[in-house]
């Protein structure tokens, strides 16, 4: 079975950082996925870790640990909207994904 | 610039109404999959697809079906609805393994249909 553990909410002040922890049980695990949801419309894709370590693009870096079972997104220089739903996916085999209920960011001024 | 079309953004629909919830994707790809979103629980998968006419049950496939008879389309059926089957469904579709880069099978959704039974 699958198990992907995120925290629900958290809070951060514009220009801050804020990190985002998820871990994962998965069986066959292949690789870890975080997507972006803003209120009332689709998840669109932030990154993707299959090997351990880190990997930046722009203010958004995501972690991997496999050997823990963990994940981590940072989101650096935070901006009004950057508010919104973050969801950690764990990829089980070649297509399928396993997700987290989501954590809500909310950026305050 | 990739795109994935679900038929409706609000639907409401009574108890033991037979419903059809449309999703169309135009990138090719081989993979489509229906999920449904609620408060608390995250996305929870309810059938895939893999290549036309070809399906699989997801986590959750009670109560629905699904079909798909062209590569582009992927239809979700509520034979009857009930009213626990109010929710956020969502759309995706993806590339196979074999044609996606570094094996970063990156699932595109649609925008999403709120359905609610009453």
């Amino acid at each position: 079975g699958q198990n992907i553990d995120q925290p629900t909410e958290m809070t951060a002040t514009e220009g801050a950082i804020v990190q985002i922890n998820c871990t994962y049980q998965t069986s066959g695990f292949n690789g870890l996925f975080w997507y972006q949801q803003h209120a009332g419309e689709a998840p669109t894709f932030l990154s993707y870790n299959v090997l351990d370590g880190l990997e930046e693009k722009g203010r958004f870096s995501s972690f991997l640990s496999r050997s823990k079972g963990y994940s981590y997104l940072l989101l650096k220089e935070l901006q009004m909207k950057d508010s919104a739903s973050y969801l950690c996916a764990a990829k089980s085999n070649d297509y399928k994904l396993s997700f987290g209920a989501g954590t809500t960011v909310t950026v305050r001024a | 610039d990739v795109k994935v079309t679900q038929s409706s953004r609000y639907l409401v629909k009574r108890t033991g109404e037979k419903v059809f919830l449309e999703c169309v994707q135009d990138m090719d790809h081989e993979n489509m999959f229906w999920y449904r979103q609620d408060p608390g629980l995250g996305l929870r998968l309810i059938y895939f697809s893999y290549d036309v006419k070809m399906k699989e049950k997801g986590d959750i496939p009670e109560g629905y079906s699904v079909s798909r008879e062209k590569k582009e389309r992927f239809s979700l059926i509520l034979e009857s609805a009930s009213t626990n089957q109010t929710s956020m469904y969502l759309c995706a579709s993806s590339l196979t393994s074999g044609r996606a880069l570094a094996g970063k099978n990156i699932q595109y959704f649609g925008a999403g249909t709120r359905l609610s039974v009453l």
